[in-house]
């Protein structure tokens, strides 16, 4: 079945660096865009960042912009997400999601949880 | 960036009722919005793109509609199952902004 497994998260101290994975599975994940958005402690969703079917484009959201960055490796049917210079305010989290119909998230991986904090 | 905005924040309800919430641009975003539902401890679940096709699989209870700057979601006889937190999101602009949640409860 269609399935998205993210990995990589933690506890990690401000300033240091994370990478988070997502496997994909059940799909041609070379036809789709991937996404990752992210959710706070009690808080609502916040888009971080989309990469284009083809790796070619990448967005950011301006509250990661120049710290985060979205890759793929189609080979392994997996995004990731480069995260740098930490802050108390990047813990959440973090979930990927297929990209669909122009620019919507039809499929969502089960999150995973990075705390920020020394 | 395009701000959304919803209304109300906190929704109580019953089950039957029927219940609409909106969300607002602060610009026009035409009709790339979304809608989804989300869970305690659960990912978000897509219900309506471009603002009034239903996703597939998802109860023909939801609808939406709107354009612009104004849209909203409607459940037309609540059930059980639909108490939770609902976002919109544009998806406009290369930003993809979502609402700040409508949560809603049981009255």
């Amino acid at each position: 079945q269609v399935q998205l497994v993210e990995s990589g998260g933690g506890v990690v101290q401000p300033g240091r660096s994370l990478r988070l994975s997502c496997a994909a599975s059940g799909f041609t994940f070379s036809s789709y865009a991937m996404h990752w958005v992210r959710q706070a402690p009690g808080k609502g969703l916040e888009w971080v960042a989309i990469i284009s079917s083809d790796g070619s484009k990448k967005y950011y959201a301006d509250s990661v912009k120049g710290r985060i960055t979205i890759s793929r490796d189609d080979s392994k049917n997996t995004v990731y997400l480069q995260m740098n210079s930490l802050r108390a305010e990047d813990t959440a989290v973090y979930y990927c999601a297929r990209g669909q119909y122009g620019g919507v998230t039809t499929v969502w991986g089960q999150g995973t949880l990075v705390t920020v904090s020394s | 960036d395009i701000q959304m905005t919803q209304s109300p924040s906190t929704l109580s309800a019953s089950v039957g009722d029927r219940v609409t919430i909106t969300c607002r641009a602060s610009q026009s975003v035409s009709n790339w919005l979304a809608w989804y539902q989300q869970k305690p401890g659960k990912a978000p679940k897509l219900l309506i793109y471009k603002a009034s096709s239903l996703e597939s699989g998802v109860p023909s209870r939801f609808s939406g509609s709107g354009s612009g700057t104004e849209f909203t979601l409607t459940i037309s006889s609540l059930q059980p199952d639909d108490f939770a937190t609902y976002y919109c999101q544009q998806y406009d602009t290369y930003s993809y902004t979502f609402g700040q949640g409508t949560k809603l409860e049981i009255k």
